[in-house]
């Protein structure tokens, strides 16, 4: 099955800096690729996504890449502000299959200080 | 106005006592998904259903029953909980593949004790 691996863990910036979060997966025929924001105590909410037909994607201050070849993914934040703190997901699909699964890495905290 | 609610919201029980964790959406949504959190882990499938009476297996269905009997309502059971299913469960709904949005529950907090 899919295998998704995220680094780092734990990540600390300042206020107005940027972050980097990424991830590898193992299936090549995955295709889609979320991220997902978790505050303290709140549930996972998508906040961007990316298809495999799509090299970069981009909403505001944030930013996906993907490289199919090296099978990796990114996630960027610039100006990083204080509500970005918290646990960020990436994850992998097959999107059209008869497989809907949908496999997480471990997360990443990001802690933003002011 | 769009919701998925999961009940109860804590749950502390015993070993071996049956019970059952319910999930509604009103969202009109074909895909629900059952994941477990734990720390250092992340969030793993348990199970998931692609329409009314169809269910598969996700990456931890060891000890989880399910059932898609209406659209609405994806149950999660739990036949003779252990203590290693301690953990943080959310219930997902999306539009119909994984491809899309997944819209999850507040979440279910279970001690099995």
């Amino acid at each position: 099955g899919e295998n998704v691996e995220q680094h780092p863990s734990t990540l600390s910036v300042q206020e107005g800096d940027s972050a980097v979060i990424k991830c590898t997966y193992s299936d090549s025929a995955s295709n889609y690729f979320p991220w997902y924001k978790q505050e303290l105590g709140k549930r996972p909410q998508l906040i961007i996504d990316i298809r495999s037909n799509v090299g970069e994607k981009k909403d505001q201050r944030i930013a996906v890449t993907l490289n199919k070849t090296a099978k990796h993914f990114s996630l960027h934040i610039t100006e990083t502000q204080p509500e970005d703190s918290a646990v960020y997901f990436c994850a992998a699909s097959k999107v059209g299959g008869s497989n809907y699964k949908l496999t997480f890495g471990k997360g990443t905290l990001l802690t933003v200080n002011p | 106005e769009a919701q998925v609610t999961q009940n109860p919201r804590y749950l502390i029980t015993v070993t071996g006592k049956k019970l059952t964790v319910t999930c509604s959406q009103n969202m009109n949504h074909e895909y629900m998904s059952w994941y477990r959190q734990d720390p250092g882990l992340g969030l793993r499938q348990i199970y998931y259903s692609m329409n009314v009476e169809v269910t598969d297996k996700g990456d931890v269905p060891e000890g989880y029953k399910v059932s898609r009997k209406e659209k609405r309502n994806f149950p999660l059971i739990l036949e003779s909980p252990s203590p290693n299913q301690t953990s943080l469960y959310f219930c997902a709904t999306g539009p119909g593949l994984a491809g899309y949005e997944q819209y999850f529950g507040p979440g279910t907090r279970l001690t099995v004790t």
